[in-house]
Parts: structure tokens; C-alpha cells; sequence
């Protein structure tokens, strides 16, 4: 059974770089035919995409936040990043893990979520 | 970027209810629209995709349609565990937008 595990810090000061992985078991990342993406909820609020890395290393990022973030794969550990800069109280969120098939699926698989607040 | 905009925000109903929530998409996305059901402290889960297809394991009292613009997940026959937060998704073209997200509380 596929698994997907955020780990990073919870707490990031204002204006540095919120920095999360994702650990993937059950499934290599670099398996054909998938995106690994991450998405965010801040408290209260509804979903929002922020950006995605496919199979083979391609990325998409939300326009809102394109020029901070980065999504990347980690192939040997089996695991794939998210690093966003510049982080205000905005960025305060439950931030979410998922994997998206490429052939015209939604997300199927999600990590549980971790919590990132942004406060000095 | 594609707006999904979702209704009603809030909908109290009783348990048997036959309840319908609607998206509606600011330009065509065919049939690349998922329905993911949420609860408290949980990841989202997916119920529909491809506007009308049942998700494994998910109770076929819920059910999706639509294609284009406008988008239903109904649930026939409400049941306790069903109160929680539902959220429409289009996966056409990016950015991925999700609709803002109805909450089917109890009457």
C-alpha cells in the first residue's frame, strides 16, 4: 500500500525558507506515469495547489507563489521536497503530500499533513 | 487561472437527506473534475474523478455528473458519517483549482 509521510520543521521564522520532505513507500517516485505534488490548507481555509514535480523531473508551479517555490525529487531516498522563500504569515498552513497520475487523474494518494507556522 | 466556484458554502441537513452540491467552472474542463471529502485533522479523500466515477470503497450513494462547466456530487441518503467538508477540484490545466470547499453539517 502506497504511503506518502511529510516531515520539516513546524515552526519557520518570518522571512526564511520553509523547507518539507515528503517520504514515499510502496511506490518508486520515479515510476512512470506519475506527479508527486504538494498542496497546501492555511487554518479555516480551503485547498490550494502549490506546485508539482512529475516522474521524470518535469515542475509546475502555482503562479501565486512561482517565484519563491521550489519542488524537486530526491530519487535515492525515495523522497521529493518542497522549499518555499521568503515566508510571511501567509504561508502559515497544514501543508499536504499527494501523488497525481499523470493520465488525467486527480490526486489519489495523500501524506496526512503537517502544520508549518510561520511566527518570530 | 480556471476558478472553481463552489455551492452552497454551508449546508445543514439530517441524516436520510438527499443532499446536492454544485462547481462551477470559469471555462471548459471536460471531464477532469475530482470530488474529495474531508474531516477534521484528515487529508482530503478522493470519492469521484473523472466527474462521474466512483471511487473504489466509496459508498454508491454518492454519485458525480456533469461535463464542461458545470459540475453535481450528490449524496443519496445521508448518513452520520457523511457530515464533513467537500471539495471539487479541476485538474485541466494549471494551476490546480479546487472550489472553496462546502460543509454538510447537521440540520
Amino acid at each position: 500500500q502506497l504511503q506518502l509521510q511529510e516531515s520539516g520543521p513546524g515552526l519557520v521564522k518570518p522571512w526564511e525558507i520553509l523547507s518539507l520532505t515528503c517520504t514515499v513507500s510502496g511506490a518508486a517516485i520515479r515510476s512512470p506515469g506519475y506527479s508527486w505534488d504538494w498542496i497546501r490548507q492555511p487554518p479555516g481555509e480551503a485547498l490550494q495547489w502549490v506546485g508539482s514535480v512529475s516522474y521524470h523531473g518535469r515542475t509546475y508551479y502555482n503562479p501565486a507563489l512561482k517565484s519563491r517555490v521550489t519542488v524537486s525529487l530526491e530519487t535515492s531516498k525515495n523522497r521529493f521536497s518542497l522549499r518555499l522563500n521568503s515566508v510571511t504569515a501567509a504561508d502559515t498552513a497544514v501543508y499536504f503530500c499527494a501523488r497525481r497520475p499523470l493520465r488525467g487523474l486527480p490526486f489519489d494518494f495523500w501524506g496526512q499533513g503537517t502544520l508549518v507556522t510561520v511566527s518570530s | 487561472d480556471i476558478q472553481m466556484t463552489q455551492s452552497p458554502s454551508s449546508l445543514p441537513a439530517s441524516v436520510g437527506d438527499r443532499v446536492t452540491i454544485t462547481c462551477r467552472a470559469s471555462q471548459d474542463i471536460r471531464d477532469d473534475l475530482g470530488w474529495y471529502q474531508q474531516k477534521p485533522g484528515t487529508a482530503p479523500k478522493r470519492l469521484i474523478y473523472t466527474a462521474s466515477t466512483l471511487q473504489n470503497g466509496v459508498p454508491s450513494r454518492f454519485s458525480g455528473s456533469g461535463f464542461g462547466t458545470e459540475f453535481t456530487l450528490t449524496i443519496s441518503g445521508l448518513q452520520p458519517e457523511d457530515f464533513a467538508v467537500y471539495y471539487c477540484l479541476q485538474h485541466n490545466t494549471f494551476p490546480l483549482t479546487f472550489g472553496q470547499g462546502t460543509k454538510v453539517d447537521i440540520k
